[in-house]
C-alpha cells in the first residue's frame, strides 16, 4: 500500500463543473503539497497546508489532520485545469511521499 | 517554475553509456532533491542534498548513481552504466530552508535509455 493514495485516478468534467480529487496519507505529516503537471512534464505547486484550507482564485484545499485526509477542489472548471494533480505528504524528516496521481480532462 | 533549471530536457543514451543530469536551484535555495518518475507511477524520492553535503540519500540506488550539489555550481545527478531501466523522467526541486517547506520543480529531464 502507498503512503499516499489518490482518487479518482481519471477524471473528466464538462466545463463550468466543480471537480474533487481526494488524498489520503498514512505517514506522520508536516506539511500537505498539491501539485499540478501539464503535459510536457512541468511541475506546479499549487499549495502548501498543515491546517485547515486555503484557497487561490478557482482553487481550494483542505486537510483534516485527524482524518489524514486532503481534497482539491476546483470551482467553475474550464480547459486550461487539464492536467495531472499531485498529492505531496513532507513528513518530519527529510522526504516526500507522492500520490500517483489524477488526470483531470475538463471538456469544452 | 522557471526559477529551478534542469538540463538537457531530453538526454538519450545507450546502455553502459554514463548520464549527468544538472539541476540550479531558485536563487537562495540551498536544499536540492531529485526524485524520479517512471511511466505510470508517482514521483520517487532519490535524495536530498545541501551545500556541498548529501543529507538523504536513502531513496537513491548504492551502485551507479551519485549527486552531489558543490559549494558553486548546480547540482548533478550521475547514473554510470545506464541500463534500460533508469528510462525515466528525472525533477529536481529546491527549497530555501527547511525541508518540507514549498517545493519549486525543474521541468524535468527525461532520460531514455536505448
Amino acid at each position: 500500500k502507498n503512503e499516499v493514495e489518490q482518487s479518482p485516478q481519471n477524471l473528466t468534467a464538462q466545463e463550468g463543473e466543480f471537480i474533487t480529487i481526494n488524498c489520503s496519507y498514512s505517514v506522520g505529516i508536516s506539511a500537505l503539497h498539491w501539485l499540478q503537471q501539464h503535459p510536457g512534464g512541468g511541475i506546479v505547486s499549487l499549495f502548501m497546508l498543515s491546517s485547515g484550507k486555503k484557497k487561490h482564485g478557482r482553487l481550494i484545499a483542505t486537510i483534516n489532520i485527524q482524518e489524514k485526509h486532503s481534497s482539491l477542489h476546483i470551482t467553475a472548471s474550464h480547459p486550461r485545469d487539464s492536467a495531472v494533480y499531485i498529492c505531496a505528504v513532507g513528513n518530519t524528516g527529510n522526504q516526500f511521499y507522492f500520490g500517483t496521481g489524477t488526470s483531470l480532462t475538463v471538456i469544452p | 517554475n522557471a526559477g529551478v533549471m534542469q538540463n538537457p530536457r531530453h538526454l538519450v543514451r545507450r546502455r553502459g553509456q554514463e548520464a549527468r543530469l544538472r539541476c540550479s536551484p531558485m536563487k537562495g535555495h540551498s536544499h536540492v532533491y531529485w526524485y524520479r518518475q517512471l511511466p505510470e507511477e508517482g514521483l520517487k524520492f532519490m535524495v536530498y542534498l545541501q551545500k556541498e553535503n548529501i543529507i538523504d540519500e536513502s531513496g537513491m540506488p548504492k551502485e551507479r548513481f551519485s549527486a552531489e550539489f558543490p559549494k558553486e555550481g548546480p547540482s548533478i545527478l550521475r547514473i554510470q552504466q545506464v541500463v534500460r531501466g533508469d528510462s525515466a523522467a528525472y525533477f529536481c526541486a529546491s527549497s530555501y530552508a527547511v525541508p518540507y517547506e514549498k517545493l519549486f520543480f525543474g521541468s524535468g529531464t527525461q532520460l531514455s535509455v536505448l
